[in-house]
């Protein structure tokens, strides 16, 4: 059984489009996060969500728009792509905010032409 | 300005010997520092935690010590195998106005020859 999945796996679209990405847990966790990891391989965080609520949100451009229906979900949404939005984007999830290991989907390598 | 910093150059060993990988900080005090594993393609995988209090962990053949007076952490593999070529990543929990930051190192890739 797959922990944490992210969808799509590869995601190919052209500036100025607009895309989802979808990210489910199975683990019972109540905190989610979204990282961005550039060419250089360095792993930023972008947003947490604890028990459905926004609690880390990082100098992140307001195109990006996390979403979490439910404690198992937290989708990310870009509006307006840019050729600087290209990167590995990686959901994760941890029992709780702190001090615990996280749990990180396969990943989704985002190309914007 | 705050720093975490792991070797960029890959480190090459040979196998059945120990690999010590080093991830050094400035100006945070961690509680807290995590190692993980990332393979090419993949997400990073969860290896060690340990904490401000604790000297050394250690997990089959995998050991981490954590000096706060150096900031610095080691993490070491022992009896090294090809399957152990990734590269590893430090992360720190750093709090900022009540929210800990998961904050990554860029990782040092570890290559171990047969």
């Amino acid at each position: 059984d797959t922990a944490v999945s992210q969808t799509p796996k590869y995601l190919v679209t052209q500036m100025g489009n607009d895309k989802s990405i979808k990210c489910e847990q199975n683990l019972g966790h109540d905190t989610m996060y979204w990282y961005k990891q550039d060419s250089k391989k360095f792993l930023k965080i972008m947003f947490s969500y604890n028990n459905k609520e926004l609690i880390i949100n990082e100098t992140v451009p307001n195109r990006f728009s996390p979403k979490s229906p439910d404690k198992a979900h937290l989708n990310l949404h870009i509006n307006s792509l840019e050729l600087g939005d290209s990167a590995v984007y990686f959901c994760a999830s941890s029992q709780a905010p702190e001090a615990y290991e996280q749990y990180f989907g396969p990943g989704t390598r985002l190309t914007v032409t | 300005s705050q720093k975490i910093e792991q070797n960029s150059e890959a480190l090459n060993i040979q196998e059945g010997k120990t690999a010590t990988l080093t991830c050094n900080y400035t100006n945070y005090s961690p509680a807290y520092l995590q190692w993980y594993r990332q393979d090419p393609g993949r997400g990073p995988v969860f290896l060690l935690l340990i904490r401000e209090n604790e000297k050394e962990k250690r997990k089959e053949r995998l050991k981490v010590t954590f000096d706060t007076t150096l900031k610095q952490s080691l993490f070491h593999i022992t009896a090294s195998q090809p399957a152990d070529s990734a590269t590893y990543l430090c992360a720190l929990d750093p709090t900022s106005g009540g929210s800990y930051i998961p904050t990554f190192g860029r990782g040092t890739s570890l290559i171990v020859h047969p």
